[in-house]
């Protein structure tokens, strides 16, 4: 499968700012997703980049550079509900996962 | 409501008794996938399929057994479980198209005694 690397943890405090890193071996596809799984939850979709640049959706934003394989997260105005794993994914036949970063935020 | 729908949400079993977890959504897709989570490894594809019966091997195979005989289902059997086959395992599925999210069912906790 792929190389995909993030952090295995991070901490943060409420309505602070986090960023998510994510590198990983440039495949045939182009793009990378986020998924946001909770503890004990199925993960759910978070965004879907395919070009680079940033896209900004609400809290939640995704930067993609394709040719340098690398993506990160970033997670503004941190709230308690935001404490989950992160999940980077390389899009494919073999959709590829990252072991996820597990975000704690504390009061 | 637009569902992967995953049974059974926790099962304990004893080695080598053949179990089977069913997986069947509703949303017309053609791609699902099977999915073992393990703390620290992260998610690790088992099988996936692209259409009624045409399925393949996904990273960890091995002691796993699949089939899609219909668009809506896909179940996963274990022939002869093992405690390392001991997970939690999520089947998803997504329309076709590489750059399509994915759905997941809600888990199943698996215990091989």
């Amino acid at each position: 499968g792929q190389n995909i690397d993030q952090p295995t943890e991070m901490t943060a405090t409420e309505g602070a700012i986090v960023q998510i890193n994510c590198t990983y071996q440039t495949s045939g596809f182009n793009g990378l997703f986020w998924y946001q799984q909770h503890a004990g939850e199925a993960p759910t979709f978070l965004s879907y980049n395919v070009l680079d640049g940033l896209e900004e959706k609400g809290r939640f934003s995704s930067f993609l550079s394709r040719s340098k394989g690398y993506s990160y997260l970033l997670l503004k105005e941190l709230q308690m509900k935001d404490s989950a794993s992160y999940l980077c994914a390389v899009p494919g036949y073999k959709l590829s996962f990252g072991a996820g970063t597990t975000v704690t935020v504390r009061a | 409501e637009a569902q992967v729908t995953q049974n059974p949400r926790y099962l304990i079993t004893v080695t080598g008794k053949k179990l089977t977890v069913t997986c069947s959504q509703n949303m017309n897709h053609e791609y699902m996938s099977w999915y073992r989570q393990d703390p620290g490894l992260g998610l690790r594809q088992i099988y996936y399929s692209m259409n009624v019966e045409v399925t393949d091997k996904g990273d960890v195979p091995e002691g796993y057994k699949v089939s899609r005989k219909e668009k809506r289902n896909f179940p996963l059997i274990l022939e002869s479980p093992s405690p390392n086959q001991t997970s939690l395992y999520f089947c998803a599925s997504r329309q076709t198209g590489a750059d399509e999210k994915l759905f997941f069912g809600s888990g199943t906790q698996l215990s091989v005694l």
